[in-house]
């Protein structure tokens, strides 16, 4: 059906705050990852779910920032305490499978802490 | 580490004509694959085209075709005929093939396409 969904599109927040972006994959994906495209800058890997296997969090910035994926589908990416270097795009994507099979990805979350 | 370097921030085109967008990577691996992805302004990534590294053969789709200069480590992308829609930011992307699916972006290139 549709493509990857990501809620919400937009983000303002205060430092300090926490906050929770929605990933909704492609039904059927069984991998999923999150990326973050800070300003003017290339996509950096978060974090990586491959149906029940455990996550590859190898990207996670630092110990605010975690996420779920519930029932192999829609997931979370949350972060806490908030600062104003976390402002950046939110990219989800998912894919049929691992290797190569072609990611699909969202349109993003675009985080604004101010 | 792999890395993957994208030398022009931004390029212009005039509409009907070519252009020609750099990559160069670093891998110490023999089997790869790299990706160009288009990111217009609602900011989706979509994927354009893809080589796989054991494949000789430059990929091609419709309008764009790749450069694949393995021992230079080296992937350009090349636009024909370029239209007003091809205007958005192009990755260079590199994935390794431990299955994973984890691509390593370069930093991008803004591309404008003049009429």
């Amino acid at each position: 059906g549709a493509g990857v969904s990501q809620s919400p599109s937009n983000k303002v927040t205060e430092k300090g705050k926490d906050v929770e972006l929605r990933c909704d994959p492609i039904s059927g994906h069984t991998a999923l990852y999150w990326y973050r495209q800070s300003l003017g800058q290339g996509l950096e890997f978060l974090i990586y779910f491959q149906g029940n296997s455990a996550p590859d969090k190898s990207g996670l910035p630092s110990d605010r920032f975690s996420a779920e994926r519930t029932g192999g589908s829609v997931s979370t990416l949350t972060i806490q305490r908030t600062q104003q270097e976390d402002s950046a795009v939110y990219l989800c994507a998912s894919s049929l499978d691992r290797g190569n099979s072609p990611l699909h990805f969202g349109n993003g979350t675009r985080l604004t802490v101010t | 580490a792999q890395t993957v370097t994208q030398s022009q921030p931004e390029m212009s085109v005039q509409e009907a004509e070519t252009v020609t967008l750099s990559c160069t990577y670093d891998t110490s691996e023999s089997n790869y694959y790299l990706f160009w992805y288009k990111q217009p302004p609602s900011r989706q990534m979509i994927l354009v085209i893809r080589q796989e590294a054991y494949k000789q053969q430059n990929a091609t789709e419709n309008r764009f075709s790749v450069n694949f200069q393995k021992a230079a480590k080296s992937f350009s992308l090349k636009i024909s005929d370029s239209q007003l829609g091809d205007t958005a930011m192009y990755f260079c992307a590199f994935m390794d093939s431990s299955n994973t699916g984890k691509l390593i972006f370069g930093q991008g290139t803004t591309l404008q396409v003049k009429p």
